[in-house]
């Protein structure tokens, strides 16, 4: 069974750092590319980050470009997001998200994690 | 940079009722449309890739036309395990999802 498990979320402060992490079971983690999506509580989904399935390519939403950066380890099973510089607006529960292919293309999430919640606030 | 819009935000329907829900992309996407369904506290979930193929184990009562730069998402006969938000997202390009439509119960 193919699960996705988010963790590291919290309440951090404007302008601190906060690492997500998504450990995956049920699959092998190489053969495909992995994303974070978010969700404001009660609003719609935002894609936020994509990483291939070797770490050759990346990409970021415009939102978060420069603030974040996206990793992954296939050896233990797992999907980074570091946040630098947060902000307010960046409050959202936290999505991991399987892509059906291993490259950064045509992405469509077949599975999806629970969520961690992260909150920023002074 | 691609935006989705949807329509209707809001959806007040019956079990059996035929509902249909609309999205639009600001350029031609061409079929790299997928739907998803979010029920409360719960991950989406896909429906349909490809503007019109249905994922693995999703209910036939679920359909998905259009290209370009206009789609539709179709249910026949809801049920009620159907009501929840549904979110369109375009894949040409990175992703971008629409801003979702509500189905409720009328």
């Amino acid at each position: 069974e193919v699960q996705l498990v988010e963790s590291g979320g919290g309440l951090v402060q404007p302008g601190r750092s906060l690492r997500l992490s998504c450990v995956a079971s049920g699959f092998s983690l190489d053969e495909y590319a992995m994303h974070w999506v978010r969700q404001v509580p009660g609003k719609g989904l935002e894609w936020v980050s994509g990483i291939d399935w070797n770490s050759r390519s990346t990409g970021y939403a415009d939102s978060v470009k420069g603030r974040f950066t996206i990793s992954r380890d296939n050896a233990k099973n797992s999907l980074y997001l570091q946040m630098n510089s947060l902000r307010a607006e960046d409050t959202a529960l936290y999505y991991c998200a399987r892509s059906t292919r291993a490259q950064l293309l045509q992405i469509r999430f077949d599975y999806w994690g629970q969520g961690t919640l992260v909150t920023v606030s002074s | 940079d691609i935006q989705m819009t949807q329509s209707p935000s809001t959806l007040s329907a019956s079990v059996g009722d035929r509902v249909t829900i609309t999205c639009r992309a600001s350029q031609s996407i061409s079929s790299w449309l997928a739907w998803y369904q979010q029920k409360p506290g719960k991950a989406p979930k896909l429906l349909i890739y490809k503007a019109s193929r249905l994922e693995s184990g999703v209910p036939s009562r679920f359909s998905g036309t259009g290209s370009g730069t206009e789609f539709t998402l179709t249910i026949t006969s809801l049920q009620p395990d159907d009501f929840a938000t549904y979110y369109c997202q375009q894949y040409i390009v990175y992703s971008t999802f629409g801003p979702g439509t509500k189905v409720d119960i009328k």
